[in-house]
């Protein structure tokens, strides 16, 4: 079972645009929304993170939008830039548990064309 | 500040074979979590090892064993191994209890084929 989906599974976006990647989740009980950014041959680095209390959360170029009621968040990318290309994964956890018990959506590979 | 580290950084099995995968913590990690990313997919967490006793564990097979040191480096070791093993095996670190402020901090991963 599936608990967090991640939509589109390939992005392609102009340098410049705005890049969207869309997660839903299952369990209400999640209260941890990370994003994570991964380049190839290397391991997946934090971007950005919110939690349910907030509806938004920015920093830099990079947005975390949050709806609760939809249990859907979202990744923006502003301005995108050839070197944000990479694989990006958002995940869910519950924080009053083990805490490195983070569930993945299966990753949105995002090219930025110069 | 040193970051995660894994070695070995390949490795090549074959079936049946068992395989141990090291990992140092980050400086001031007190607890590492292991993750399999399988080719095209998101990692799956296998088990979480905080204070050298396993805190948490997923859905995996018993023949998946660790271990924590007391230096807070970790080992994962796979028994019987089988083609579907064939993985980037994960390795993160993490400040343990319930802080908010302390995300998890990846290794870039162990690459295992099983033939």
């Amino acid at each position: 079972q599936q608990q967090v989906k991640q939509s589109p599974q390939s992005l392609i976006v102009q340098k410049g645009g705005i890049s969207i990647i869309n997660c839903a989740y299952e369990n209400t009980a999640f209260d941890y929304f990370p994003w994570y950014q991964q380049f190839p041959g290397k391991g997946p680095a934090l971007l950005i993170a919110i939690r349910p209390d907030v509806s938004e959360k920015k920093e830099g170029r990079f947005t975390i939008s949050f709806n609760k009621s939809a249990k859907q968040f979202s990744l923006h990318i502003m301005d995108s830039q050839p070197g944000d290309s990479a694989t990006y994964f958002c995940a869910a956890s519950i924080l009053g548990g083990s805490q490195g018990n983070l569930i993945f959506g299966k990753g949105t590979k995002l090219s930025v064309k110069p | 500040e040193t970051g995660v580290t894994q070695s070995p950084t390949h490795l090549i099995k074959t079936r049946g074979q068992q395989v141990t995968l090291r990992c140092s913590s980050q400086s001031g990690h007190n607890t590492v979590s292991w993750y399999q990313q399988a080719l095209g997919q998101g990692p799956q967490f296998i088990f979480q090892y905080y204070r050298e006793e396993e805190n948490g564990r997923g859905n995996f097979p018993p023949r998946f064993s660790g271990l924590q040191f007391p230096n807070y480096s970790s080992e994962l070791n796979v028994n019987a191994l089988e083609l579907d093993d064939s993985a980037l095996y994960l390795c993160a670190s993490s400040l343990g209890g319930r802080a908010f402020n302390s995300p998890l901090h990846f290794g870039n991963g162990t690459r295992l084929t099983v033939t």
